[in-house]
């Protein structure tokens, strides 16, 4: 199981656009790239999921090199409301187990 | 369409006492997993299941039991519960690898 390495913490400003990047040295070739965000007293909720180069939704872009061994989450223009808890997994494309890494605690300040 | 359904949403067990944890779902999902999150810290695996009548372990799958009977759902039974079980537990489940997974709200379980 690849392993993900991410910052323990950040802080940025209302109106900015974040970017936490998550490594995964070890990342297998079918393996996906996923995100999810947790509100405090809240399960996670799904953000965006990716294999390769980069995936865009409503909420998020997802950011992916060739090399496939880092991972990039971007939010733009941050709101107080994205203060939260970002976490990186590693999705194996084979009935494995899908681990949680210790997440990024993300502070929007005003 | 209710999604995940964890009940119940609170509980206090004394020590040695046990437990289910009911789980249940209405997508169709084939993947189910249980997490525990400790206070401050992130989710950790106990068990999970990839279709009916398949069951796995996860990174802490000591004291909890589990079975997959049915699609829709996945209890998690606790043998006998232990103060270092305090925590919340957390229900997922998911189409296929390809889609996120989609979280319960969660049971908040004491033991003293």
């Amino acid at each position: 199981l690849a392993k993900t390495t991410q910052p323990i913490s950040m802080d940025s400003y209302e109106g900015q656009e974040v970017n936490i990047t998550c490594s995964h040295n070890n990342i297998a070739t079918n393996d996906y790239i996923t995100w999810y965000q947790q509100f405090p007293s809240q399960g996670p909720r799904f953000i965006i999921q990716g294999y390769k180069t980069k995936v865009t939704n409503e909420v998020a872009s997802l950011f992916i090199p060739a090399d496939r061994k880092s991972s990039t989450l971007s939010l733009p223009r941050v709101s107080l409301s994205d203060t939260a808890v970002y976490y990186c997994l590693v999705v194996p494309n084979r009935d494995d187990k899908i681990i949680f890494g210790k997440g990024t605690r993300l502070h929007i300040l005003p | 369409n209710a999604g995940v359904t964890q009940t119940p949403k609170f509980q206090v067990l004394k020590t040695g006492q046990s437990m289910t944890l009911q789980c249940a779902q209405d997508m169709n999902h084939e993947y189910m997993s249980w997490y525990r999150q400790d206070p401050g810290m992130g989710l950790r695996l106990i068990h999970y299941s990839v279709g009916a009548g398949i069951t796995d372990q996860g990174e802490v799958p000591n004291g909890y039991n589990v079975s997959r009977s049915t699609t829709e759902d996945f209890p998690l039974r606790l043998l006998s519960a232990a103060p270092s079980q305090t925590s919340v537990y957390f229900c997922a489940s998911s189409y296929d690898r390809g889609h996120g997974y989609t979280f319960g709200s969660g049971t908040r379980l004491t033991v003293v």
